[in-house]
């Protein structure tokens, strides 16, 4: 099993859409959990952190079930400006890793007109 | 506020030419910094992390190296680049003293090796 699988996509969206990325990790031990976003070209930034209550940022809701190891994202009236590819990150555990985190390969959404 | 710089933007090299790509950190003391590279199409594969002056820890095999000769400054080099280099370098920081792990990235040097 891969240390953090996203969604593959690409996932194409009408504006106003409601759209989820999920994603495994696969280490139980994984104690914090981010949503990223990176534009086209651009370097990747943190959009949201994971709480096990699941947290919301107005449009955007996430969630972590440790019992299933899986993380989701949720966004609700998807803007054109959303449009990016969307990275599940998971803080590595173990040995010398406590500084590192694990990127999945992303999720590219295009939200149309 | 922190603010993470990273220079040249955009670098084509012919192979076999040496690398030298800089990345500085200001507004915090003594972060954990990170270089990254994706290769087209594919995800962030760590390259190095350092967690103090001339602490570096390697991740993957390779013609690259990197130091961190001063607090707030990271360097990724290369004595002969080879074509499979080329990818979009990225340097992170990331803060001690607090719980979360989170790190934040810098705009990154797009590098082609011709």
């Amino acid at each position: 099993r891969k240390e953090v699988e996203q969604d593959p996509g690409p996932f194409n969206v009408p504006e106003g859409a409601t759209v989820a990325f999920n994603c495994t990790y696969s280490n139980s031990a994984s104690q914090s959990f981010f949503w990223y976003r990176q534009d086209c070209r651009k370097e990747p930034k943190l959009l949201m952190s994971v709480y096990s209550s699941g947290n919301e940022d107005g449009r955007f809701t996430a969630q972590l079930n440790r019992a299933s190891q899986y993380i989701s994202l949720l966004i609700r009236d998807s803007k054109l400006s959303d449009s990016a590819t969307y990275l599940c990150v998971v803080n590595s555990v173990g040995g010398g890793s406590n500084y590192k985190l694990t990127f999945g390969k992303g999720t590219l959404l295009t939200v149309n007109p | 506020s922190q603010t993470i710089h990273q220079w040249p933007a955009t670098l084509v090299q012919p192979v076999g030419s040496p690398l030298s790509l800089e990345c500085t950190v200001e507004g915090t003391s003594n972060p954990n910094l990170y270089w990254y590279r994706q290769a087209a199409g594919r995800g962030l594969q760590l390259l190095f992390y350092s967690v103090g002056i001339g602490q570096i820890s390697s991740e993957v095999p390779q013609n690259l190296s990197a130091s961190r000769p001063q607090d707030r400054q990271f360097i990724l080099s290369s004595k002969k680049l080879l074509l499979s280099d080329s990818g979009f370098y990225l340097c992170a920081w990331r803060g001690k003293g607090h719980a979360g792990h989170e790190q934040y990235f810098g705009p990154g040097t797009r590098l082609t090796v011709t």
